[in-house]
């Protein structure tokens, strides 16, 4: 069964604009974490932004926060004021209980236009 | 910083033999992950080790093994190589978190594995 989905496969957005990725997830667990991924085109994943199940406030990091709906099940990624340095691969990710449960979606491509 | 380093970024090897994945990395971190990357199907899980020598399978064992002897080595092990394990690889190893809450991982540059 699909634990993460990420419906849009590419996103169009304009140098200094605001972004929303889409992210919804899947599980009956009530503790589990929620992580963004970025991979530019040379291919190393890079670990932007983890929300945790139990947290109350959404979380930020710099331009990066994440939009946390837990009766929806969807953890969008905001980015603002985008940058040409955005254009990349975004992944969302989900961690469960037990040690082998990381899921990963399966990609949005951001391209950010000057 | 962590530094999680795959020994190769590009290979090459040819069907039937076996092919050895290595990942090293620097923060003593306890968990150490293997997966494969293929577009349209994001990441998937091969295997999972949380500690020295013990390792569980994730959602797609089949063709793969693992072998951790040391806590900063996790090597992915094609047993005999076949085309369909054309594909990108990705190491990624993450501490034990506290209960109730999570670490990310981080990962290592990939491999571009091509089987002929």
């Amino acid at each position: 069964a699909q634990k993460i989905t990420q419906t849009q496969p590419g996103m169009f957005v304009q140098e200094k604009e605001a972004v929303t990725l889409d992210c919804t997830y899947d599980t009956s667990d009530p503790s589990y974490g929620l992580f963004w991924y970025k991979q530019p085109s040379s291919g190393e994943m890079i670990f932007l932004i983890y929300q945790g199940s139990y947290d109350q406030q959404n979380a930020t990091e710099g331009r990066y926060s994440l939009n946390f709906q837990k009766a929806r099940k969807s953890a969008n990624l905001v980015i603002s004021a985008s940058q040409l340095g955005d254009s990349a691969m975004y992944f969302c990710a989900m961690k469960g209980p037990a040690g082998n449960q990381f899921y990963f979606g399966t990609g949005t491509s951001l391209t950010v236009i000057p | 910083d962590v530094k999680v380093t795959q020994s190769s970024r590009y290979l090459v090897k040819r069907t039937g033999e076996k092919v050895f994945l290595e990942c090293v990395q620097d923060m003593d971190h306890e968990n150490m992950f293997w997966y494969r990357q293929d577009p349209g199907l994001g990441l998937r899980l091969i295997y999972f080790s949380y500690d020295v020598k013990m390792k569980e399978k994730g959602d797609i064992p089949e063709g793969y093994s693992v072998s951790r002897e040391k806590k900063e080595r996790f090597s992915l092990i094609l047993e005999s190589a076949s085309t369909n394990q054309t594909s990108m690889y990705l190491c990624a190893s993450s501490l034990h978190p506290p209960p109730n809450s999570w670490r990310p991982q981080h990962f290592g540059d990939g491999t571009r594995l091509s089987i002929l």
